[in-house]
């Protein structure tokens, strides 16, 4: 149980154009969502928490209008990197807790997507 | 800012031989969770400690939490091919998860 399914795997695109990523609950409900940037070698950082109808919270230092968060659905995230630059080219992965659990077990772990490869030429 | 400290950065071992990473928190830790990234993966859940003290085994791993709840380690006993891996620790404080830089284990040839 508890399955992530986060699509594309990979992508590459051009400089200037947009790149929606989606994440996915498969076999739960989750209220909340996590979109980590980690680059090569590098630990998780958190760029954003994205709340079920609501906005998204953003971590500090991360631009909002460049990462749109849209979490229409209590199983859907997604995220789009707008006017991709090389420098955005990095591995995105969300994560989701069951919302069942949100307040009964508030200190459950996350279950995390594959990630998505983002390539910007 | 909050902080969780990991290291070493990278161990390298010889199939067999053990291998330990080390996990420190400025502040006291509500929990602390380890998750295993392998190579072009995504982070797998392995195993949460909740209580000051807390020793937890599964197979050859063997997870602690200090006394204070600010540091935490995983040993791997004889490890094989398969440990292959960055393994993370992730302090859960003010409901924040803060996470470590990670170890990478590497198997010499």
């Amino acid at each position: 149980g508890a399955v992530v399914s986060q699509h594309p795997s990979w992508v590459i695109c051009k400089s200037g154009t947009s790149v929606k990523i989606e994440c996915r609950s498969l076999d739960f409900q989750a209220t909340t969502m996590f979109w980590y940037r980690q680059f090569p070698k590098q630990s998780l950082m958190l760029m954003a928490t994205s709340n079920e109808g609501s906005k998204a919270t953003y971590e500090q230092g991360v631009e909002k209008d460049k990462f749109l968060i849209n979490h229409a659905s209590l199983t859907l995230s997604t995220l789009t990197v707008t006017s991709a630059h090389p420098e955005d080219s990095s591995f995105y992965i969300c994560s989701a807790r069951p919302s069942v659990w949100a307040q009964v077990r508030r200190h459950s772990p996350l279950h995390f997507g594959n990630g998505t490869r983002l390539t910007v030429t | 800012g909050q902080q969780v400290m990991q290291i070493p950065q990278y161990q390298h071992v010889q199939e067999g031989e053990d291998f330990t990473t080390y996990c420190n928190s400025s502040t006291t830790l509500s929990n602390i969770q380890w998750y295993k990234q392998r190579p072009g993966g995504h982070p797998v859940f392995l195993i949460q400690l909740v209580k000051s003290g807390e020793v937890k085994k599964q197979k050859r791993l063997t997870f602690q939490f200090g006394e204070a709840k600010k540091n935490s380690s995983l040993h791997i006993t004889a490890t094989q091919t398969t440990d292959v891996g960055t393994y993370f620790c992730a302090g859960l404080s003010n409901y924040q998860l803060i996470w470590g830089a990670g170890t990478k284990l590497i198997i010499k040839p």
